[in-house]
């Protein structure tokens, strides 16, 4: 079975910093796919970025990376020049890349607040 | 345009009584999910249709009841709502593809509060 591990519960930066959020993740399936999901205080959740377990490059979109270490299970979500409106819950999630199940299993999460 | 809509956004109901969740996604995707989010803000699967047909009960109690009329569609019924029912539902949608990434859109949630 799969399973996602977020060891911050909170997180604090100052704005216009960089920010690093921990996820990692366990399974023995070698056919995966990594997510990062944010839930802010209205509660919708919103895709910000993936990694499949083959992509070769670590994923990027925006002020968004994802630093995938596949040989250590993380894959850590980078939020570069840090708003005020990134304050907000961070869920890394993940399924599997085969089989009819793409059920996503997600990690705690981590409450980042943004200081002025 | 909407990609995934949950009706209602929140519900609050007495204990014992049975209500329903609609969700509805104008992607085209051919699986659907029901969530459950709670007060600690974990999420957690509970059910999946591809295609109209059942492909995932996470050992949910079977009182809930998901109900696919059709690829677009995929409702939650409850029946007799205990306390610990309260929570966020959430219902999702996505292309699946053997192989191929596939990002999960989410509706905006229907807040459920049992009393």
């Amino acid at each position: 079975a799969q399973k996602i591990t977020q060891t911050q519960p909170g997180m604090f930066v100052q704005e216009k910093e960089a920010v690093t959020l921990d996820c990692t993740y366990d399974t023995s399936d070698p056919s995966y796919g990594l997510f990062w999901y944010k839930q802010p205080s209205s509660g919708e959740m919103i895709f910000l970025i993936y990694q499949g377990s083959y992509d070769q490059q670590n994923a990027t979109e925006g002020r968004y990376s994802l630093n995938f270490q596949k040989a250590r299970k993380s894959a850590n979500l980078v939020i570069s020049a840090s708003q005020l409106g990134d304050s907000a819950m961070y869920f890394c999630a993940m399924n599997l890349l085969r089989g009819s199940n793409y059920k996503l299993t997600f990690g705690k999460g981590t409450l980042l607040t943004v200081n002025p | 345009d909407t990609a995934v809509s949950q009706t209602p956004k929140y519900l609050v109901t007495q204990m014992g009584n049975d209500k329903s969740i609609k969700c509805e996604q104008n992607l085209g995707h051919d699986t659907m999910y029901w969530y459950k989010q709670d007060s600690k803000k974990f999420l957690k699967i509970m059910f999946s249709y591809n295609n109209k047909e059942l492909i995932i009960n996470e050992t949910v109690p079977n009182r809930f009841s998901p109900k696919s009329p059709d690829k677009a569609h995929l409702n939650l019924h409850i029946n007799s709502l205990e306390l610990g029912d309260s929570a966020v539902y959430f219902c999702a949608s996505s292309q699946d593809s053997v192989g191929y990434y596939n990002e999960q859109f989410f509706g905006p949630g229907t807040r459920l509060t049992v009393l």
